[in-house]
């Protein structure tokens, strides 16, 4: 099992543009979960989905923030008309159902100029 | 408000020294709790969860529901214990989402 995957593993963009972030859940996991590490502190939750659903994205701001986990392919998060406090590093955790437990990915890192 | 409390930024000790890195949380039901490690260049990875009470690398930790703390410790560190140590809490029988704490950087001394 290769473990979640998330790419791309770092992205640079400009004010203004669009920001695509992937994740592949493990091999058997149906729950992707998504962080945000802001400079100097912990991870915040953002999002969390099942295949075709969002099931909770209390975390999620509530403008230019999108995520999808469709029922073929990768989970993205979507962000739209990026600013420089945008800057962070994103998390991707996946689980099997019926358990707390979450596995993450190596994160991206999203640096905006 | 659920809130997970690491009160040290940095915990330095000497190779061989007991370690005890603590974890103060605020929940009002029950939650599950989890310690994840970083270690340099690699990816969070849990380390150990408080129901499955067990021992991972020598670190243990025990919930105490009266002090709302999960404390991790290990009895004598090791240079290879150097990373950096989240204390995360689960709404457990809601959507799971995790609530982490700031973390601590443990560094063991030669």
């Amino acid at each position: 099992n290769a473990g979640v995957m998330q790419n791309p593993r770092h992205l640079v963009r400009r004010r203004g543009q669009e920001a695509r972030l992937r994740c592949s859940p493990m091999k058997g996991h149906s729950h992707v979960y998504w962080y945000r590490q802001l400079p100097e502190e912990g991870l915040k939750f953002m999002v969390y989905l099942q295949k075709e659903n969002i099931i909770d994205e209390s975390g999620m701001p509530k403008e230019r923030f999108s995520a999808e986990f469709p029922k073929e392919g990768p989970s993205i998060l979507r962000i739209q008309q990026v600013v420089r406090g945008d800057s962070a590093a994103y998390f991707c955790a996946s689980s099997p159902p019926g358990t707390q437990a979450q596995y993450f990915g190596p994160g991206t890192r999203l640096t905006v100029t | 408000a659920q809130r997970v409390t690491q009160p040290e930024k940095l915990l330095s000790v000497f190779k061989g020294a007991p370690v005890e890195l603590k974890c103060n949380y605020s929940y009002s039901g029950s939650p599950e709790l989890f310690w994840y490690v970083q270690y340099s260049r690699q990816r969070l990875q849990l380390l150990l969860r408080h129901i499955s009470r067990e021992s991972i690398k020598g670190f243990t930790a025990d919930l105490n529901k009266g002090e709302t703390s999960f404390h991790l410790k290990k009895p004598f560190a090791q240079e290879e214990d150097s990373a950096m140590y989240y204390c995360a809490l689960s709404n457990s029988g809601n959507t799971g989402k995790l609530i982490f704490g700031q973390g601590t950087t443990l560094q063991v001394k030669p």
